[in-house]
């Protein structure tokens, strides 16, 4: 696509409900990026993927979230057992390491994130 | 953490004015970027700056870099109400890792 598309745009969801939210890359993105942003917060880095590695899971903030990439292209972030504390913005972003600005010195795409509310 | 911070969390100008925030990391880096961000949504790029460069400018924005002491500066010149936004700097590992800074809140006050 032409950029970075994320569902669901918005969700509610019960404390204790499992959710899932979805980011389709740039197509020929390798590089795909998850953060989450609290309201008025900064963004904090949660999983990494750049093609066949294993992804970079250092930020996850506990066990609950998990996140895979299926053949390299779609990403689907996973919270189980949600807490009120989840509640934020899940940003999704891509780069390609040949980008424009050469290697290593490519931007990063954002989507237009996933405002999750869990009551 | 490696995360950056930005400095002053919040600044308000006038229309007309200068403004200038401030970046600080902890790490070697290969580059880094400024973003925009409207609205707590998507954030967009800005400018790059690679770690052998000093300065950039891209129109009203000039970005300074100092590996030294691992600080940036962007500098948005004749700010308008439209520059109303976050500002982020992320700062760019040799592995083609991002961090993101805390942001500065810039408010251009008509």
């Amino acid at each position: 696509g032409a950029g970075v598309s994320q569902s669901p745009s918005n969700k509610v969801t019960e404390k204790g409900k499992d959710v899932e939210l979805r980011c389709d890359p740039i197509s020929g993105h390798t590089a795909l990026y998850w953060y989450r942003q609290s309201l008025g917060q900064g963004l904090e880095f949660l999983i990494y993927f750049q093609g066949n590695s294993a992804p970079d899971k250092s930020g996850l903030p506990s066990d609950r979230f998990s996140a895979e990439r299926t053949g390299g292209s779609v990403s689907t972030l996973t919270i189980q057992r949600t807490q009120q504390e989840d509640s934020a913005v899940y940003l999704c972003a891509s780069s390609s390491p040949r980008g424009l600005s050469g290697i290593n010195g490519n931007t990063i795409y954002f989507g237009e994130g996933s405002w999750l509310t869990v009551v | 953490s490696q995360q950056g911070e930005e400095d002053p969390q919040a600044l308000s100008i006038q229309e007309g004015e200068n403004a200038t925030m401030n970046c600080s990391y902890k790490t070697s880096i290969n580059n880094l970027q400024w973003y925009r961000q409207n609205s707590g949504r998507g954030l967009v790029h800005l400018i790059l700056i690679r770690s052998n460069e000093r300065e950039k400018h891209s129109g009203r924005l000039r970005v300074t870099l100092d590996t030294s002491k691992k600080s940036s500066s962007l500098l948005i010149t004749a700010s308008r109400a439209a520059d109303t936004a976050s500002y982020f700097c992320a700062t760019a590992q040799w592995g083609n890792q991002f961090y993101f800074g805390t942001g500065t809140s810039l408010t251009v006050i008509p």
